[in-house]
């Protein structure tokens, strides 16, 4: 699975916009981009995942670059909760198999009043 | 909907002691099931997947062994405690199709 980059912290004022930042300059073709998210002391939550084309849910939006080498996740409006560590993971779009994701050190997150 | 339960939630064992950590996930039948190990300050460790009852692929060798003894349980074993066994574990389950884990609340466990 390829590297991923991603600072180790980044400040944002609540009810702005969240823009978290990851490269992943040896993307291959099958592998997906996925986001997870990790609050102080509970599990991982999964955020967003996406190929090629821009994804939205809920939670967040993904926008991937053309040539994938990098990608962003937005928090629109982003609040306290949303205090966290993010994970920016790249992994191959195998199924029938284990899902094994390696996770790196993130970027923390810390939204301000 | 589907659910995932870690127990305990705490544990403070001293070395030398065995260990046995519980995870069920309701609401699925077959899923990938998996342990993790976060030390304190660091990013999530793979230790332990298993596709199937009674199959278990372990990722890095060490003092722990994983059994999945049915479809949607999966436990986390040691004979006999180290002080590097001290971390938080999470379980996750994905379904066999699609990609994203889920993980439980976690067990913080210490190792005096």
């Amino acid at each position: 699975d390829a590297k991923t980059t991603q600072p180790p912290s980044m400040d944002c004022a609540e009810g702005r916009a969240a823009n978290l930042p990851c490269n992943h300059s040896t993307i291959s073709g099958n592998e997906y981009v996925y986001w997870y998210r990790q609050i102080h002391s509970q599990g991982p939550q999964y955020i967003i995942h996406g190929l090629k084309n821009n994804e939205t849910n809920e939670m967040a939006s993904l926008i991937i670059t053309e040539d994938r080498k990098s990608s962003t996740l937005i928090l629109p409006h982003a609040t306290l909760r949303d205090t966290a560590v993010y994970y920016c993971i790249v992994r191959g779009g195998l199924t029938g198999t284990a899902s094994k994701l390696t996770f790196g050190t993130g970027t923390r997150l810390q939204v301000t009043l | 909907s589907q659910t995932i339960h870690q127990w305990p939630a705490t544990l403070v064992q001293p070395v030398g002691s065995p260990l046995s950590l519980e995870c069920t996930v309701e609401g699925t039948s077959n899923p990938n099931l998996y342990w993790y190990r976060q030390a304190a300050g660091r990013g999530l460790q793979l230790l332990f997947y298993s596709v199937g009852i009674g199959q278990i692929s372990s990722e890095v060798p060490q003092n722990l062994s994983a059994s999945r003894p049915q479809d949607r349980q999966f436990i986390l074993s040691s004979k006999k405690l180290l002080l590097s066994d001290s971390g938080f574990y999470l379980c996750a389950w994905s379904e066999k199709t699609y990609n994203e884990q889920f993980f439980g609340p976690g067990t913080r466990l210490t190792v005096l």
